[in-house]
C-alpha cells in the first residue's frame, strides 16, 4: 500500500499557483518523497524530489515541513497543460517500495 | 534522446489467449521496470530489472506473467493464459541508477482483453 494520502481532485485557476498537499506521517529517515505527475493517455513524468530540504527546478517547487510528515509540491504559474493526476511517493533511494497510489486529479481551469 | 519505447499500443484478445509487449529503455539505462495500470488507479509495480537481473517480483502473478530483459536492454512481458481483470494499461519505465527517482516511463500499450 502506498504510504501517502492526498486530496482526491484539486482545481486552480489558470496562472495562478497550484499548492497539492501530500501526507506522509510514517515517512522513515531514508525515505524520500518523489513526485510524478500524468497526463491523460500518457506515462507517469518525474517532477521533483527531496529529502528534508526545500527542492525547486524548471518545474515546481517542493516545500517539506520540518518534521517531514507532509509536503506541498508548487507550480508556480499552472497552465491548462499542467492539467493531470499528480502522485506523491515515498521511498528510499533504492527505489524500495515505490509504490503509486491514486494521487490528486488537479484541473487547471481557463 | 529518445524515449522509452513500447509496442504494441494497443492489443485486444479473447480470454485465455495469450499476450507479448515489448519495451527498449532509453540506451545506458540500467534498470527496467514493468507496471500495471487498472483504470483509475495508479500504477502498480509487477518486475523490476537491474541489468538483466531481477531485482523485483514480488507482485508479479507467476502464473500466468511472465518477463525477461535479454542482454540487460530489450525487455519483454508475457501473459499467458489472459483473463478478463487482465485489462489494463502495462507501462515500461527505466532509470539510469538502482533508485526510484526519475523513472522515464514509456507511453503504455493499453490491453484488453474480452
Amino acid at each position: 500500500d502506498a504510504k501517502t494520502t492526498q486530496p482526491t481532485s484539486m482545481d486552480c485557476a489558470e496562472g495562478r499557483a497550484a499548492n497539492l498537499p501530500c501526507n506522509h506521517s510514517t515517512i522513515s529517515g531514508n525515505e524520500y518523497v518523489y513526485w510524478y505527475r500524468q497526463i491523460h493517455s500518457q506515462g507517469p513524468q518525474y517532477i521533483i524530489h527531496g529529502l528534508k530540504n526545500n527542492e525547486t527546478n524548471e518545474m515546481a517547487s517542493l516545500i517539506i515541513t520540518e518534521d517531514r510528515k507532509s509536503s506541498t509540491l508548487i507550480l508556480p504559474h499552472a497552465t491548462l497543460r499542467d492539467t493531470a493526476v499528480y502522485y506523491c511517493i515515498v521511498s528510499d533511494n533504492y527505489g524500495q517500495n515505490f509504490v503509486f497510489g491514486p494521487g490528486t486529479r488537479l484541473s487547471v481551469l481557463p | 534522446e529518445a524515449g522509452v519505447a513500447q509496442s504494441p499500443r494497443y492489443k485486444i484478445i479473447e480470454k485465455r489467449q495469450s499476450v507479448a509487449f515489448w519495451c527498449n529503455p532509453i540506451s545506458g539505462h540500467a534498470t527496467l521496470y514493468w507496471y500495471q495500470q487498472i483504470l483509475g488507479q495508479g500504477p502498480k509495480l509487477l518486475i523490476q530489472f537491474q541489468n538483466n537481473g531481477v531485482v523485483d517480483d514480488s507482485q508479479l502473478p507467476k502464473d500466468r506473467f511472465s518477463a525477461e530483459r535479454l542482454k540487460g536492454v530489450d525487455s519483454t512481458l508475457k501473459i499467458q493464459p489472459a483473463k478478463l481483470e487482465d485489462s489494463a494499461v502495462y507501462l515500461c519505465a527505466s532509470s539510469p541508477d538502482y533508485g526510484g527517482y526519475e523513472q522515464y516511463f514509456g507511453p503504455g500499450t493499453r490491453l484488453t482483453v474480452t
